[in-house]
């Protein structure tokens, strides 16, 4: 059963920082990963969406890679904003019973200081 | 283009209460999942339909939940009789038809639901 776990579960930095958030999962058959954000009592806004045959995606200051053999993606942020601030959840499209679920990790939460 | 539309954004009720939510998905999207995201968790899939059809209710406790997507547009998801463990963001979301590979999920607003 696929498993998706992301560290740190928070994250503080000052603004301008680079930082990298990481997410891994157990079952290396997925057919791509999402990347989201959710700010606090909203929806989520899909980052990024890296297909399983793609290494990276890249939007503005965002950058996401994934290394599907080693289970492993990561969303690089540079020059970190306040506006930055939010809960950032990775996501594996994967075949799960009948259906195509994404499965979840438990988030990173992002505070961005000025 | 309009996104993924949902309503109430929140509902309190009391133990044992029933609810309705309601999704209206973005157009021409094939694709619409129910998502229950309790606190501090990711969102965990309750049902998928393709069209009209259920592709997959596997964790929906059907004991309580029901949902359905009448001329496979858009759909309600029901909890009857509620429990204090409901308590959480039911998300809906719908994603186009094509190559999996391709697949993106779009997400609405939520519904927040406290149940005492």
């Amino acid at each position: 059963k696929q498993e998706v776990t992301q560290i740190p579960a928070a994250l503080s930095v000052p603004e301008g920082e680079n930082l990298v958030l990481n997410c891994s999962f157990t079952d290396s058959a997925i057919y791509n990963l999402q990347w989201f954000r959710q700010d606090p009592g909203k929806g989520l806004t899909s980052l990024l969406l890296i297909q399983s045959s793609q290494r990276e995606q890249t939007s503005g200051r965002l950058n996401a890679s994934l290394d599907k053999s080693s289970g492993r993606s990561t969303l690089y942020i540079a020059a970190s904003q306040p506006g930055d601030s939010a809960t950032y959840l990775c996501a594996v499209l994967t075949l799960e019973q009948a259906g195509t679920a994404l499965i979840f990790g438990k988030g990173t939460t992002l505070s961005v200081s000025s | 283009e309009a996104g993924v539309a949902q309503s109430p954004r929140y509902k309190i009720i009391e133990k044992r209460q029933s609810v309705a939510f309601w999704c209206n998905p973005i157009s021409g999207h094939a694709t619409l999942y129910w998502y229950q995201q309790i606190l501090g968790q990711g969102p965990k899939l309750l049902i998928q339909f393709q069209n009209n059809g259920v592709v997959d209710d596997s964790q929906l406790p059907k004991d309580r939940f029901s949902a359905e997507r009448l001329k496979g547009v858009d759909s309600t998801l029901k909890i009857q009789p509620a429990k204090l463990e409901d308590s959480a963001v039911y998300l809906c979301a719908s994603s186009p038809p094509g190559e999996l590979s391709y697949n993106e999920q779009f997400f609405g607003p939520g519904t927040r639901l406290t149940v005492l």
